[in-house]
């Protein structure tokens, strides 16, 4: 089965400066998709980006880019120019197959991100 | 368009009631699910659909029913509430199963079983 590790449980940033999550996962499967969701205290599950895993290039959207390492099965989040509405629970994920043919999503614990001003 | 909605948003049952959780989308979405969310972990799958009339077990299905009679819907059933059912639920929807599509979440629905 797949497992989605995210071993920070916290970070914390001060506002501009860059911060990057870590997000390893296990899997045997040669094709699949990454994702970063972030959750404000609203509790909304907001997706920021997305990676697919025969891509090589690494996704980028605006502040948000990630480093995608296939072989070590890593899949870390960049934040540049932090602001304050990053804050927030970030969790990673992975999209599997189930049984059926559909897929879900296998998800990390998350990570407590803070911005500090 | 309204998206992915839940109600409610807070609940609190006692030990052997039951309820449904409502959720409904309104973006045409063949694939739909539920998650948990508990403290300290990510979410789990409950329930999925991918589509009208098909619904299928996920990670952790049991104390759970589900029914799909149109695309809209996806209302989750707690047939007799247990104090292990406290939890952050989370209903989310996507063009189709494809790991293409983007997931959609709603905002959540807070339960707590006394």
């Amino acid at each position: 089965a797949q497992t989605v590790t995210q071993s920070q449980p916290e970070m914390s940033v001060q506002e501009a400066e860059t911060v990057t999550l870590s997000c390893t996962y296990d899997t045997s499967e040669s094709d699949y998709y990454l994702f970063w969701y972030k959750q404000p205290p609203s509790r909304q599950m907001i997706l920021v980006i997305r990676q697919e895993a025969y891509k090589q290039q690494n996704a980028t959207e605006n502040r948000f880019s990630v480093n995608f390492q296939k072989a070590a099965k890593s899949f870390s989040l960049k934040i540049s120019d932090s602001q304050l509405g990053d804050a927030a629970m970030y969790f990673c994920a992975y999209r599997t197959s189930t049984q059926g043919g559909s897929e879900k999503l296998v998800f990390g614990k998350g990570m407590k991100l803070t911005v500090n001003p | 368009n309204a998206g992915v909605t839940q109600t409610p948003k807070f609940q609190v049952l006692k030990t052997g009631q039951s309820m449904t959780l409502q959720c409904a989308q309104d973006m045409n979405h063949e694939y739909m699910s539920w998650y948990r969310q508990d403290p300290g972990m990510g979410l789990r799958l409950i329930h999925y659909s991918v589509g009208a009339g098909i619904t299928d077990q996920g990670e952790v299905p049991n104390g759970y029913n589900v029914s799909r009679s149109t695309t809209e819907d996806f209302p989750l059933r707690l047939l007799s509430a247990a104090p292990s059912q406290t939890s952050v639920y989370f209903c989310a929807s996507s063009l189709t199963g494809s790991s293409t599509d983007t997931q959609y979440f709603g905002p959540g629905t807070r339960l707590t079983v006394l």
